[in-house]
């Protein structure tokens, strides 16, 4: 149980296109889903919170507007990086949360700009 | 605000012996306080929780960890390390216990390695 898929795994664009990434909770509701980021070596930053409905909330210093993020149904978010630079770059992973306080994580996007 | 500290970004132990890894935390509410592991190019599985209850919590794949309030601590144990636990170990805590509190606070992380 609480399975969390993201789609795509990989994804390889050009510098100034927009890439929308996936994330679905297979088997259950998610009431709330997060959005991190991951550097190399590092550990992850939360960039956003959203909330099934409701705007998402987004952690200081990310841009809205390059990131948008759509919690359109309880089992499907999605984040989309707009006009992606080089430097946007990174692995990115979500976690879906039913009304408890456990995050199931999802295997990750890898995002490749050139 | 929130902070964890993971004590030894990579711990080195050889197969059969014990695994210790330390997580401090510092938090202004008693928070929830969680174990993820990563393999490469994977997302976090979780091993264990604490939320409330028994302070000794046992996860999966043979992992323990003890929550000590006083000293703010969730180190994260196994008695006999195996080759497949090899992997980054990461500690988080939330920012609250209430539902509009839940994002995770996560710890830079802990390489374990484990030696033939």
């Amino acid at each position: 149980g609480a399975v969390v898929s993201q789609h795509p795994s990989r994804v390889i664009c050009k510098s100034g296109t927009s890439v929308k990434i996936e994330c679905r909770s297979l088997d259950f509701q998610a009431t709330t889903m997060f959005w991190y980021r991951q550097f190399p070596k590092q550990s992850l930053m939360l960039m956003a919170t959203s909330n099934e409905g409701s705007k998402a909330t987004y952690e200081q210093g990310v841009e809205k507007d390059k990131f948008l993020i759509n919690h359109a149904s309880l089992t499907l978010s999605t984040l989309t990086v707009t006009s992606a630079h080089p430097e946007d770059s990174s692995f990115y992973i979500c976690s879906a949360s039913p009304p408890t306080v456990t995050q199931y994580f999802g295997p990750g996007t890898r995002l490749l700009v050139l | 605000a929130q902070s964890v500290t993971q004590l030894g970004s990579h711990v080195s132990v050889s197969e059969g012996a014990l695994v210790l890894l330390r997580c401090n935390y510092s938090s202004s509410v008693p928070p929830y306080l969680f174990w993820y592991v990563q393999y490469p190019n994977q997302g976090l599985q979780l091993l264990l929780k604490y939320t409330t209850g028994a302070t000794l919590v046992k996860g999966i794949n043979g992992f323990e960890a003890e929550f000590k309030k006083s000293e703010t601590s969730f180190h994260l144990t196994k008695p006999s390390a195996h080759m497949s636990d090899a992997a980054e170990y990461f500690c988080a805590v939330t920012r609250g216990t209430s539902g509009s509190a839940r994002q995770l606070t996560f710890g830079s992380g802990t390489q374990l390695t484990v030696l033939p």
